[in-house]
């Protein structure tokens, strides 16, 4: 079965800190896609990045960047010197071409950044 | 760009109430979703679609409806509400040789 970890629920930091969010992924499928979304206070949901099973390059755009490890199952997101406006809730996804491309979720992790 | 549009946004049910939850995508996607998000649990797979005409139970499937008559339609049936069902709902599409699901604003659903 697949599954995604998201074992912070909570993380508070003062502005202009670095923070990482973990994510950590179960499952077979040799090709298989992740994702990470904002859901910013006012509720929607932001599509932030996809990363393929196969390429295992790390990612930055602008203050945010993305360690992607196959080895400990791991798809990491730092944001470099935190803004307010990167207060929300991220989550973590999966999907894979045998599982439909059903999204499997993490529950998420509060970011709160103080000014 | 419109992209995935869901009405009402806003909905207070009364125990026992229908209602129908719209989803409009003007993408051309053949799948289509209905989520909803409760605290603490992330986003949850109700129905699904992967084409006109064909629906999929998701998740947690019991005590709603859906129907897709159009491509771009994927209406959420709640027939007799219950205040389990108070939640925040999320509609998404993805085209079929795609594998990034873009989402609506969401539907925040109070059942009293």
């Amino acid at each position: 079965a697949q599954k995604v970890t998201q074992a912070q629920t909570e993380i508070s930091v003062v502005e202009k800190e670095d923070v990482t969010l973990d994510c950590v992924y179960e499952t077979r499928d040799t090709t298989y896609y992740l994702f990470w979304y904002k859901q910013p206070p006012s509720g929607e949901l932001v599509f932030l990045i996809r990363r393929n099973s196969f390429d295992e390059q790390n990612e930055i755009s602008g203050r945010y960047s993305w360690n992607f490890q196959k080895s400990t199952s791991s798809f990491n997101f730092t944001i470099t010197a935190s803004q307010v406006v990167d207060s929300a809730v991220y989550f973590c996804a999966l999907t894979s071409p045998d599982s439909n491309y059903q999204l499997i979720w993490g529950a998420g992790t509060k970011l709160i950044i103080k000014p | 760009n419109a992209g995935v549009t869901q009405t009402p946004k806003f909905r207070v049910l009364k125990t026992g109430q229908s209602m129908t939850l719209l989803c409009a995508q003007d993408m051309n996607h053949e799948y289509m979703y209905w989520y909803r998000q409760d605290p603490g649990m992330g986003l949850r797979l109700i129905h699904y679609s992967v084409g006109e005409g064909t629906t999929a139970k998701g998740e947690v499937p019991d005590g709603y409806n859906v129907s897709r008559l159009k491509k771009q339609n994927f209406l959420l049936g709640l027939e007799s509400a219950a205040p389990s069902q108070t939640s925040v709902y999320f509609c998404a599409s993805r085209e079929s040789s795609g594998n990034t699901i873009y989402f609506g604003e969401g539907s925040w659903l109070t059942v009293v």
